[in-house]
């Protein structure tokens, strides 16, 4: 059975650092083709995908966030972190970790976010 | 960056109804096409993959289609159960960006 969970402050101060983690089981960081993403959704607004890790370490990032954005994983502890440097009170919304798997079939692959956690609401306020 | 729109943004239907959400992209990106359900206050759920491929466990009510930029998702025989806001979302390269959402009322 495959869980995530996000976990972190509620609440952060403008200009601080945010500090996310996602622990996971059912499966393995270590698996080919396994990936964990960040997905956040600011109050009544549409999903915005921040950044996803790869089983080989490969990293990708929101081109309009990558300067603020780092995502690391602990394949030990089943855990992806994502921290988010200078926060607004624009940032404030739910951030949600996805299990990511791709899919291959005859040389095509393509990624899905297949398992999420609940998401975890931040909010950014002094 | 690859943009993702969507339309409409809303509409209502009735029970029995089908209803049809498209999803267009600002440049070709195959079939690397996913479509999410998602309900008030809970996470999205993946709908189908790869533009028109179902996931275990979802009802063949649900169906897609479409390659290039243009894509389509199919839900027949509304059920009130039905009511959610709907993305769609590309994976051909990152940032992997989704549609702003279809928010489906069931009459």
């Amino acid at each position: 059975q495959v869980t995530l969970r996000e976990s972190g402050p509620p609440l952060v101060k403008p200009t601080q650092t945010l500090t996310l983690t996602c622990t996971f089981s059912g499966f393995s960081l270590n698996t080919k083709r396994m990936c964990v993403s960040w997905i956040r959704q600011s109050p009544g607004r549409a999903l915005e995908w921040l950044a996803r890790i790869d089983w080989d370490d490969d990293k990708d990032y929101s081109t309009s966030l990558k300067t603020r954005l780092t995502i690391s994983k602990d394949t030990s502890k089943n855990q992806v972190v994502l921290t988010m440097t200078n926060m607004d009170p624009l940032d404030t919304g739910t951030y949600y970790c996805a299990r990511t798997s791709i899919y291959a079939s005859n040389g095509y692959y393509l990624s899905y976010f297949d398992y999420w956690g609940q998401g975890t609401l931040v909010t950014v306020s002094s | 960056d690859i943009q993702v729109t969507q339309s409409p943004s809303s509409l209502s239907a009735s029970v029995g109804d089908r209803v049809t959400i498209s999803c267009r992209t600002s440049q070709t990106i195959g079939t690397y096409l996913n479509w999410y359900q998602q309900k008030p206050g809970k996470a999205p759920n993946l709908l189908i993959f790869a533009a028109s491929n179902l996931p275990s466990g979802v009802p063949s009510k649900f169906s897609g289609s479409g390659s290039g930029t243009d894509f389509t998702l199919t839900i027949s025989s509304l059920q009130p159960e039905d009511s959610a806001t709907y993305y769609c979302q590309q994976c051909y390269s990152a940032p992997y960006s989704f549609g702003q959402g279809t928010k489906l009322e069931i009459k």
